[in-house]
């Protein structure tokens, strides 16, 4: 069965450090992956997406993810976060061509410290 | 353009109580999903429409009932709400005429509802 898995629940990071949130994905085809972000109190809100082509996919709010085929992963990135990035992440796959579902991670909760 | 809206923001049940759920999008998508929220789990699928007219189950439909009797909106009723049900709800939607599984799903700002 398809699935994804955020290892971190929580993350804390000092403002200006860089970050990297991991996302390890179960699929047998090539997927379709995405990164969502809510803020508090808010719904999810479409960071990046890769469905082909090359393997690192630019985002909104400076974030930037890489597809690794060999290690199952697409990792979220951003070289320098600011307060406003505290928020919760979650990483998604698509697993079918025909309906659109997605398939969550657990999700990822940053901190960032002043 | 609202975009996907969600009614009620906020609700509170006893054990037994039926309500319904509203969501309603203004950009002409074809398809439109509800999902769960509960800590630590992400976000499961309920129940989702690729079309006016058909619902199909998702990962987690046991309890829920929907109907999209119009493109524009997608209902979720719980007919006997349990303690278990307490959650947040959030409605999505996109385009995804084609079945274009890269399509971007745009979400409500979601339902907060407690079962007591």
């Amino acid at each position: 069965a398809q699935s994804v898995t955020q290892p971190d629940i929580h993350i804390t990071v000092s403002e200006g450090a860089s970050l990297e949130l991991r996302c390890n994905y179960s699929y047998g085809a090539t997927p379709y992956l995405f990164w969502y972000v809510q803020s508090p109190g808010q719904g999810l809100q479409l960071l990046l997406k890769y469905f082909s082509g090359d393997t690192l996919v630019q985002g909104i709010k400076g974030f930037e993810a890489e597809f690794k085929r060999s290690q199952s992963s697409f990792n979220l990135r951003k070289p320098s976060v600011h307060w406003s990035d505290a928020a919760e992440y979650f990483c998604a796959v698509a697993p079918s061509s025909n309906t659109g579902k997605l398939i969550f991670g657990q999700g990822t909760t940053l901190q960032v410290k002043p | 353009n609202a975009g996907v809206t969600q009614t009620p923001k906020f609700r509170v049940l006893k054990t037994g109580q039926s309500m319904t759920l509203l969501c309603a999008q203004d950009m002409n998508h074809e398809y439109m999903y509800w999902y769960r929220q509960d800590p630590g789990m992400g976000l499961r699928l309920i129940h989702y429409s690729v079309g006016e007219g058909t619902t199909a189950k998702g990962e987690v439909p046991d309890g829920y009932n929907v109907s999209r009797l119009k493109k524009q909106n997608f209902l979720l009723g719980l007919e006997s709400a349990a303690p278990s049900q307490t959650s947040v709800y959030f409605c999505a939607s996109s385009y995804s005429s084609a079945g274009d599984a890269a399509d971007t799903q745009y979400f409500g700002p979601g339902t907060r509802l407690t079962v007591l």
